[in-house]
């Protein structure tokens, strides 16, 4: 099962940030947050990774907890094409399980005009 | 830079058939795993391939088998087809295996839709 907890469903208007949030209340401390997203009829896409110090790369941020118990991710400047499914996975970085990513249900995100 | 590659996009089955679906990982990755993804549902893990074997695998009957290529290509294989069977294939490729390069991120081909009547 999924390590993680996430709202079904969102919905953002265009132009502003989009904050998605995620519990990972077990989290372990080898393993590290991922986000992926999965627009419409597309595979998965890596978005960006952290283990305990915020993160920013060219597509989002992602703050994590001081506790490491839950993270949001940010897309600070939400378009209509953000619109997809957003996954938060835990796992760790290398070893056994590089090859099995373990995805929930996710966040539906709704960009609307 | 040709990403992942799958075929066909789109398939029909009766059940008790087999099927064979293909994926070319991404230029310079060397590994392939295999995912299922059933509507509303997140994709779950099924194997993944590296150095022409089975390295990792999920809940999954031996229904399902894989095949990797010299040339990192990879088949998924599903025997007896149930219609619970029917649902969103999907490869992604990485490099090193198992064991590869940290924070190696899987890159997702668009999947093969499979539908089981």
């Amino acid at each position: 099962d999924a390590k993680t907890t996430q709202p079904p469903s969102m919905d953002c208007a265009e132009g502003r940030a989009a904050n998605l949030p995620c519990n990972h209340s077990t989290i372990s401390g080898n393993e590290y947050v991922y986000w992926y997203r999965q627009i419409h009829s597309q595979g998965p896409q890596y978005i960006i990774h952290g283990l305990k110090n915020n993160e920013t790369n060219e597509m989002a941020s992602l703050i994590i907890t001081e506790d490491r118990k839950s993270s949001t991710l940010i897309l600070p400047h939400a378009t209509l094409r953000d619109t997809a499914v957003y996954y938060c996975i835990v796992r760790v970085a290398h070893g056994g399980s590089q090859g099995n990513l373990i995805f929930g249900k996710g966040t539906k995100l709704s960009v609307k005009p | 830079d040709a990403g992942v590659t799958q075929s066909p996009t789109h398939l029909i089955k009766t059940r008790g058939q087999q099927v064979t679906l293909r994926c070319s990982p991404k230029s310079g990755h060397d590994t392939v795993s295999w995912y299922q993804q059933a509507l509303g549902q997140g994709p779950q893990f099924i194997f993944q391939y590296y150095e022409e074997e089975e390295r990792q695998r999920g809940n999954f009957p031996d229904r399902f088998s894989g095949h990797q290529f010299p040339n990192y290509s990879s088949e998924l294989n599903v025997n007896a087809l149930l219609l619970g069977d029917s649902a969103l294939y999907l490869c992604a490729s990485s490099l090193g295996g198992p064991s590869g390069m940290r924070h190696n991120e899987q890159f997702f081909g668009p999947g093969t839709r499979l539908t089981v009547l």
